[in-house]
């Protein structure tokens, strides 16, 4: 099993453009996150998933937007990028929300 | 709300020294507690979780109790290596949130 698994590893953005992260895990987790990860801040929830076809709001989703059209997959959308979404982005999985959650390896995302 | 709070670091130690990391939390109901471990470039892997008061968890040598009257987790280990050195996060899991709520991290770096 891969596990959770993110694309692309790195990227860098100027101000104003768009991109897609994806996500995917081959557990059958019904459960998906996206958070952030920036200094002294821990890691934040921006958007949950809990099924296909699903998506909630978390403690910071502004300027970003998110799809869950296949149970394996967790897109998060950057409409606009703004230099404030320089980040560290995780995706994770869980069975259940009381449960252990899975993280992929991060992508690091640069906004200029 | 739910909350973590835990010690700040970045904590320095030598080879084979003690381990506490001081994690308490506030909550409502019953949560589920766990600590994640970050090495440098990876993303966030369980080490050891507890569902119920009084439980402890462990892993690699790791331990944690569950301490509802303390509202505390703390995480200890008796003898520390270098492979150890990592970021460490405490977080909780519960009621009708279905986020994990995280500690900030606490940076560990074990000196030979």
């Amino acid at each position: 099993n891969a596990g959770v698994t993110q694309t692309p590893k790195f990227r860098v953005l100027k101000t104003g453009q768009s991109m897609t992260l994806l996500c995917a895990q081959d557990m059958n987790h019904e459960y998906m996150y996206w958070y952030r990860q920036d200094p002294g801040m821990g890691l934040r929830l921006i958007h949950y998933s809990v099924g296909e076809g699903t998506t909630a709001k978390g403690e910071v989703p502004d300027g970003y937007n998110v799809s869950r059209l296949k149970k394996q997959n967790f897109l998060l959308g950057l409409e606009s990028a703004a230099p404030s979404q320089t980040s560290v982005y995780f995706c994770a999985s869980s069975y259940v929300p009381k449960e252990t959650q899975y993280f992929g390896p991060g992508t690091r995302l640069l906004v200029l | 709300g739910n909350s973590v709070t835990q010690m700040e670091g970045p904590v320095t130690l030598s080879e084979e020294a003690f381990l506490t990391i001081n994690c308490t939390y506030t909550a409502t109901g019953y949560p589920s507690l766990f600590w994640y471990v970050q090495y440098p470039g990876e993303g966030l892997q369980l080490l050891l979780k507890a569902t119920k008061a009084d439980d402890k968890g462990s892993n690699k040598g790791f331990e944690a109790t569950y301490r509802k009257e303390t509202t505390s987790f703390h995480l200890e280990k008796g003898s520390v290596q270098v492979s150890d050195s990592a970021v460490y996060f405490c977080a909780l899991s519960g009621g009708s949130n279905y986020k994990l709520t995280f500690g900030k991290g606490t940076l560990l770096t074990v000196n030979p």
